[in-house]
C-alpha cells in the first residue's frame, strides 16, 4: 500500500514569491493534516481536514496561507507571497480517523531567498 | 509556551544497551501520548502510544512508561540497535487515540554506537 505522497520535495523560491505544495492521502484516510517542521522544533499542526471539511484551522497564517481539499481526497496548501521565516519543511499526514495514528508523507523542504 | 517538552536534545548509547528518552508535559488535560521516529529526509513515523489510563505499554523492544502525577513519559529500547539512530518526537492529543491535534516536543536525536 502507497503511503503518504507529497510534491515536489524540494522547492527553492525568492521572497514574495507564491509556492503550492500538493498532498496526496493514503487511501481510505478521510483525515488529512498539514503541519510545518522549523529547524531543530517539533511539527505544529496548520490545518486538519475531515474529507473536505476544514475543522481546526486556527493555527493557519490566513493573510498569507490557504488550502484546499475539494473532493476530500488530496490537498493542496498555498503561501502568498512567501516569506524569507517561510523556510521550512511541511508535513502533510493522513488517518482513517477512527483513533488510528497519524501517518506522514516525506514532507516538502522550502527555501526562501 | 511549550505544553511537551524533551529536555535533552541528543542521546548517545552503546548496542546492546538500554535507551531511556524522556518526555515531559504541562497540561493535564492530556489524554493520549505518541512517539515517532525520523529518519533523515523522511516523514515521521509512529512507534508506540499509551493512553492516560494505563502506565505502561510495551512493544517488542520498546516499551513506553506513563506517570501522570509527574507529567512525565519515558520510552524504553531494549536492546539498542544502530538502526535505532534517529530523531525520537514525543507527542500528545486531547482526545482518545491518534487522529487528534498533536502537540510535538522538540524531539531527542538518539544514536547507536556499534
Amino acid at each position: 500500500e502507497a503511503g503518504v505522497v507529497q510534491s515536489p520535495r524540494y522547492k527553492i523560491i525568492e521572497k514574495k514569491q507564491p509556492v503550492a505544495f500538493w498532498c496526496n492521502p493514503i487511501s481510505g484516510h478521510n483525515t488529512l493534516y498539514w503541519y510545518l517542521q522549523n529547524l531543530g522544533q517539533g511539527p505544529e499542526l496548520l490545518i486538519r481536514y475531515e474529507n473536505e471539511e476544514a475543522v481546526d484551522d486556527s493555527q493557519l497564517p490566513k493573510d498569507r496561507f490557504s488550502a484546499e481539499r475539494l473532493k476530500g481526497v488530496d490537498s493542496t496548501l498555498k503561501i502568498q507571497p512567501a516569506e524569507l521565516g517561510d523556510s521550512a519543511v511541511y508535513l502533510c499526514a493522513s488517518t482513517n480517523g477512527q483513533g488510528d495514528e497519524q501517518f506522514f508523507g516525506p514532507g516538502t523542504r522550502l527555501t526562501v531567498l | 509556551d511549550q505544553q511537551v517538552k524533551q529536555n535533552s536534545p541528543s542521546l548517545s548509547v552503546q548496542e546492546g544497551r538500554i535507551s531511556i528518552l524522556n518526555c515531559d508535559y504541562t497540561n493535564s488535560m492530556f489524554d493520549y501520548f505518541l512517539w515517532y521516529k525520523k529518519y533523515p529526509a523522511e516523514g515521521p513515523t509512529f512507534l508506540i502510544s499509551i493512553s492516560s489510563i494505563k502506565d505502561k505499554n510495551e512493544d517488542g523492544r520498546f516499551t513506553v512508561f506513563l506517570n501522570k502525577s509527574a507529567k512525565h513519559l519515558s520510552l524504553h529500547i531494549v536492546p539498542s540497535q544502530p538502526g535505532d539512530s534517529a530523531v525520537y518526537f514525543c507527542a500528545a492529543s486531547f482526545g482518545q487515540g491518534g487522529s487528534e491535534k498533536l502537540v510535538f516536543g522538540k524531539g531527542t536525536k538518539l544514536t547507536v554506537n556499534p
